[in-house]
């Protein structure tokens, strides 16, 4: 149980054009789905917090307007790079917690790459 | 503002060696901690998720344990295997929010 799946799992693409990846917990229900960033060597920064039927709330210094964040379901979230530059370069992880657990425990997917041209 | 730091950065061991890995943490007021492992180009596998009541967990060969007061924490790995390599990454919770991660260890383990 508790598997998070992305989509895709790598996305090359030109400047200027917008990219959408997927976010979806397979096997259980989360309110909650968080998007990361990860550059080279680095730890994982946290873009934005995006609960089920609400607006994403987003961590200082992330453009909401650059990175559009939908939680249109229990098992659903899609985070859209819009108007994709070079500098948006990274690895994308999501992670979600279930619905019914207080634990506070956090399982990841599996990364989204995004490269830019 | 929570901060995470894990020291060493890098870790090569031989096969077979009992290694530790450090966490610390500077705010102690955590709801819990987990220690993941990241594989290159992979997302996280979340190995062990100890409560801010709790002390240590065991899962295997790994053993974590939080000393909050102090804000530290460590993973244990016994016996370690070629297959243990991978980063190992720290992160703390201040609530039932999100996770302040710390920047991993880097862990070879040669046969």
């Amino acid at each position: 149980g508790a598997v998070v799946s992305q989509h895709p799992s790598w996305v090359i693409c030109k400047s200027g054009t917008s990219v959408k990846i997927e976010c979806r917990s397979l096997d259980f229900q989360a309110t909650t789905m968080f998007w990361y960033r990860q550059f080279p060597k680095q730890s994982l920064m946290l873009m934005a917090t995006s609960n089920e039927g609400s607006k994403a709330t987003y961590e200082q210094g992330v453009e909401k307007d650059k990175f559009l964040i939908n939680h249109a379901s229990l098992t659903l979230s899609t985070l859209t790079v819009t108007s994709a530059h070079p500098e948006d370069s990274s690895f994308y992880i999501c992670s979600a917690r279930y619905r019914d657990r207080n634990t506070g425990e956090l399982f990841f997917g599996e990364g989204s790459r995004l490269t830019v041209l | 503002k929570q901060e995470v730091t894990q020291i060493p950065a890098a870790l090569s061991v031989p096969e077979g060696e009992n290694l530790v890995l450090n966490c610390s943490f500077t705010d102690s007021a955590i709801y819990n901690l987990q220690w993941f492992r990241q594989d290159p180009g992979k997302g996280l596998t979340s190995l062990l998720l100890i409560q801010s009541s709790q002390r240590e967990q065991t899962s295997g060969r790994l053993n974590a344990s939080l000393d909050k007061s102090s804000g530290r924490s460590t993973l244990y790995i016994a016996a370690s295997q070629p297959g243990d390599s991978a980063t190992y990454l720290c992160a703390v919770s201040s609530g039932y929010s999100t996770l302040t991660f710390g920047k991993g260890t880097m862990l070879l383990v040669s046969p």
